[in-house]
């Protein structure tokens, strides 16, 4: 597509539920990366995928929290059991190898 | 992993030259120097990035001094549409860089 896309824009859920959080890449970008946003505080990187392969899988703060990628497609982060410590914008971004990287909009989550 | 310092926030008006300093003294030699705008709820977006001396673009310039321990990210001529936060970031692989606060720069009419 033109840019990263991802969905859902906004997501309200009651904690303890879980959630899936999707993001298109740039098609062709072999290269994708998800980050935390908190609220007037810089990226915090959560998970990279090469390919579909995780080399780095570091950023990920429990093990609640994990990730798929279908090829050099859609990913999936998805958050099991859902505290409110976990509200923030998470941001998908993609690049070709190790070139500059496009982020998408952001889904902003938000647990009550 | 090289930290950057950058100050948290800057003021300047419109039509003005607005340069935004940034400090790595722990740059390697691999690492380059990026740049990225983001607004509110919006993810950040890509203005610049370099590796030595001048860099420029249609929106931006880099001055990179030759010790490399420092950067300035120069907007000529800026618009209230320039009001964002501005990262720089350090780092020889996108997964590796280290996001800070970045300068919240507010333009005023």
């Amino acid at each position: 597509g033109a840019g990263v896309s991802q969905s859902p824009s906004n997501k309200v859920t009651e904690k303890g539920k879980d959630v899936e959080l999707r993001c298109d890449p740039i098609s062709g970008h072999t290269a994708l990366y998800w980050y935390r946003q908190r609220l007037g505080q810089g990226l915090e990187f959560l998970i990279y995928f090469q390919g579909n392969s995780a080399p780095d899988k570091s950023g990920l703060p429990s093990d609640r929290f994990s990730a798929e990628r279908t090829g050099e497609s859609v990913s999936t982060l998805t958050i099991q059991r859902t505290q409110q410590e976990d509200s923030a914008v998470y941001l998908c971004a993609s690049s070709l190898g190790g070139a500059v990287a496009f982020f998408g909009q952001g889904t902003r989550l938000t647990v009550v | 992993l090289a930290k950057t310092t950058q100050p948290i926030s800057m003021d300047s008006y419109e039509g003005q030259e607005v340069n935004i300093t940034c400090s790595h003294n722990n740059i390697a030699t691999n690492d380059y120097i990026t740049w990225y705008q983001q607004f509110p709820s919006q993810g950040p977006r890509f203005i610049i990035q370099g590796y030595k001396t001048k860099v420029t673009n249609e929106v931006a310039s880099l001055f990179i001094p030759a010790d490399r321990k420092s950067s300035t990210l120069s907007l000529p001529r800026v618009s209230l549409s320039d009001t964002a936060v501005y990262y720089c970031l350090v780092g020889d692989s996108n997964y590796q860089l280290i996001w800070g606060a970045g300068t919240k720069l507010i333009i005023k009419p």
